[in-house]
C-alpha cells in the first residue's frame, strides 16, 4: 500500500512553453502533498507544501507565479511550470501524507524535466 | 542552515562489512528520524523510522542507533551487498503531516 504515481515521468519541452506534472496517492487519501526539485547528486530541496483545497505554501526563494501548485482532490496535486527556461531542468519529486496517518511520507518515483 | 547534518557524503564498503552513516541535528521539537534509500533516476523510498522514545530500531540488516542527548542518530547497514549501493538520506520533522528536513545525502558504494 501507500503509492504515489507520478506523470510524466520523463519530459521534453521547448524554452517558453508550459509543463504540468501530476501527483497521486493510488490506494490512500493525502491531506498534504510536497513538492521537492533535486539537482545531480543533491539532497531534495523543498518547494511548496500542498493542502487539499487551500493554496499551497511555497519555501522562500520559489516563484509562486512559475510553480503552480493545485491539489484539487485529496489523491491529486499537480505541479505546473509555467514559461520553462533551462535553468528549470531538475527532477521533480513529489510526497504524500496520508490522511490522518503517521509521519510517514510516500514519494512518488519522480519527474525528469529537461527544457531545450 | 541545515538543520540536519550528514556524514559522510561518500562511502565505499567492502561486500559483507558495515555501512555507517551518521546524522546530527539541533532542534530538540524533531520527534520522527527516517532514513530514505535512493537509486539513480528514482523517487527515494523509506527504509526505516525512528522515534526519540526509542534508543535502536531494527528490521533485517538495517538498524538505526538513536542518542537522544548527543542529538545524533545513525543508519548501519550489516552485510553489506552490491544492491545497497545507493544514496541514503537522513529527515527528521516535528508533529506529524509537518515537512521533513532533509540531510545531505550519503553515496554509498558496496564493492563486491
Amino acid at each position: 500500500g501507500a503509492v504515489v504515481s507520478q506523470h510524466p515521468s520523463w519530459v521534453i519541452c521547448k524554452s517558453g512553453t508550459s509543463v504540468k506534472i501530476e501527483c497521486r496517492s493510488l490506494d490512500f487519501q493525502a491531506t498534504t502533498m510536497f513538492w521537492y526539485r533535486q539537482f545531480p547528486k543533491q539532497s531534495l530541496m523543498l518547494m511548496a507544501t500542498s493542502n487539499e483545497g487551500s493554496k499551497a505554501t511555497y519555501e522562500q526563494g520559489v516563484e509562486k507565479d512559475k510553480f503552480l501548485i493545485n491539489h484539487a482532490s485529496l489523491t491529486l496535486s499537480t505541479l505546473t511550470v509555467t514559461s520553462a527556461h533551462p535553468e528549470d531542468s531538475s527532477f521533480y519529486i513529489c510526497s504524500a501524507i496520508q490522511l490522518a496517518g503517521p509521519y510517514e511520507q510516500y514519494f512518488g518515483p519522480g519527474t525528469r524535466l529537461t527544457v531545450t | 542552515q541545515q538543520q540536519v547534518k550528514q556524514s559522510p557524503q561518500s562511502l565505499i564498503v567492502q561486500k559483507g562489512g558495515i555501512s555507517i552513516i551518521n546524522c546530527a541535528y539541533e532542534n530538540t521539537a524533531f520527534d520522527y528520524f527516517p532514513w530514505y534509500q535512493q537509486f539513480p533516476g528514482k523517487g527515494p523510498a523509506l527504509l526505516i523510522a525512528i522515534r526519540p522514545d526509542v534508543s535502536e530500531k531494527k528490521e533485517g540488516r538495517f538498524t538505526i542507533s538513536f542518542n537522544k542527548s548527543a542529538k545524533q542518530f545513525s543508519l548501519h547497514i550489516m552485510d553489506s551487498q552490491p544492491g545497497d549501493s545507493a544514496t541514503y538520506f537522513c529527515a527528521a520533522s516535528m508533529g506529524a503531516g509537518n515537512q521533513f528536513y532533509f540531510g545531505t545525502g550519503t553515496s554509498l558504494t558496496v564493492i563486491p
